[in-house]
């Protein structure tokens, strides 16, 4: 069976600094997608980075970038140069063939302070 | 390009009543999936098409659940009869393709208060 673990909960980060989410996968399949989402306040889920379990280098977008561990099955999120625009719950998700669905974690809560 | 729309953003009704959700995926986009959030939780899928056919649907409660997507485009999820524990945001999601891989973009949800 597919599990995501986000063992963060919340988390504070000062302005213009760098945070590190973590996120914590399971499965047997070999072929598989992990994928970080931001929900603000507003409710909807917006698309952030993708890394496929073949990828030789790590998936990287702007200000966001994944610290991908596949012998830890660790799928870890950097958002450098944090903005208060930054402050919202973020999810990390992982398709499998095995499951054939998205499966999320609990989401980790992250308030920029100014 | 638009996004996936959805309406209406809040519903409040007393339990026991029906209670329809409207979603119109991005243009083009061949997988509609639905998925249920609860409160402080990750979205939980409920059901998915590939076009007009719901290829997934095993998590959908369907004694009072029930969805639709005629023609491929627009989809609608119908609760009947909701009951109190069906409080929480509905979300709709849509992908190009029908790879897993495939990203999924979400719409704003629907927020549904049963009293």
């Amino acid at each position: 069976a597919q599990k995501i673990t986000q063992t963060q909960p919340g988390m504070f980060v000062q302005e213009k600094e760098a945070v590190t989410l973590d996120c914590t996968y399971d499965t047997s399949d070999p072929s598989y997608g992990l994928f970080w989402y931001k929900q603000p306040s507003s409710g909807e889920m917006i698309f952030l980075i993708y890394q496929g379990s073949y990828d030789q280098q790590n998936a990287t977008e702007g200000r966001y970038s994944l610290n991908f561990q596949k012998a830890r099955k660790s799928a870890n999120l950097v958002i450098s140069a944090s903005q208060l625009g930054d402050s919202a719950m973020y999810f990390c998700a992982m398709w499998a063939a095995a499951g054939n669905k998205l499966t999320f974690g609990g989401g980790t809560r992250v308030l920029v302070k100014p | 390009e638009a996004g996936v729309v959805q309406s209406p953003r809040y519903k409040i009704i007393e339990k026991k009543q029906p209670v329809a959700f409207w979603c119109n995926p991005i243009s083009g986009h061949n997988t509609l999936y639905w998925y249920l959030q609860n409160l402080g939780q990750g979205p939980e899928l409920l059901i998915r098409y590939e076009n007009e056919e719901a290829v997934d649907d095993s998590q959908l409660p369907k004694d009072r659940f029930s969805a639709e997507r005629l023609k491929g485009v627009d989809s609608t999820l119908k609760i009947q009869p909701a009951e109190l524990g069906d409080s929480a945001v509905y979300l709709c999601a849509s992908s190009l393709g029908i790879s897993g891989t495939d990203t999924q973009y979400f719409g704003p949800g629907t927020r549904l208060t049963v009293l």
